[in-house]
């Protein structure tokens, strides 16, 4: 089944603990991204990779971090998480020409 | 202002009611529009793209007006499953830049 396989689907974590968010998709996508959706703000990307190796900043890069060293993985990483990003993360994949395909999500606390 | 605008609801319609969402862009250059649906803390799911010359698929009906850099969906004949988040997304500039409306609720009563 072609689908985007995210966890943990709940983290809860304490100010400063780094933390890592998998995603990884199975079906040969070249395109990943991250976002995070907050009330009243829609979904908003955090970072995007086109190819292996190819990461770009997307709308609220600051924070995180992320590596694409094979292509079915796209994971999303938090050095050192504050409060401020409580939220719900998506990944998704596609390709060009197709949709999107979204994880189940990430409900994230920062205490 | 915001790159994509929706009114964020609540429409509260009774079943069978036909009920229209409106959403405005404000990049006169985006190319793709399309209309996902989300239920409550889930992924959102692809509903339909919209294509300039308007398209329908079933109950639902998308529009595209370039001229005033809006998009319209209507939903005939509501049911209690369509209960749902609508989200407007815009293409701005690549497959790779979709910019998300932060959604229209919709809640079906009986």
């Amino acid at each position: 089944e072609a689908q985007v396989t995210q966890n943990p689907r709940y983290l809860i974590t304490v100010t400063g603990k780094k933390l890592t968010v998998t995603c990884s998709q199975n079906m040969n996508h070249e395109y990943m991204s991250w976002y995070r959706q907050d009330p009243g703000l829609g979904l908003r990307q955090i970072y995007y990779s086109m190819n292996v190796e190819v990461t770009d900043k997307g709308d609220v890069p600051e924070g995180y971090k992320v590596s694409r060293k094979e292509k079915r993985n796209f994971p999303l990483i938090l050095e050192s998480p504050s409060p401020n990003q409580t939220s719900l993360y998506f990944c998704a994949s596609t390709r060009e020409g197709e949709k999107l395909f979204f994880g189940s999500g990430t409900q994230l606390s920062v205490l | 202002r915001k790159e994509v605008e929706q009114d964020p609801g609540p429409f509260n319609v009774p079943e069978g009611a036909t009920v229209a969402f409106n959403c405005t862009y404000s990049n006169s250059a985006s190319q793709s529009f399309f209309w996902y649906r989300q239920d409550c803390r889930k992924e959102p799911k692809l509903l339909m793209s919209v294509y300039s010359s308007g398209n329908e698929d079933g109950r639902f009906t998308a529009q595209l007006n370039r001229a005033s850099q809006y998009i319209s969906l209507l939903i005939r004949d509501s049911k209690l499953s369509d209960s749902a988040t609508y989200l407007c997304v815009v293409n701005g500039g690549g497959y790779n830049k979709l910019i998300f409306g932060a959604g229209t609720r919709l809640a079906v009563h009986p």
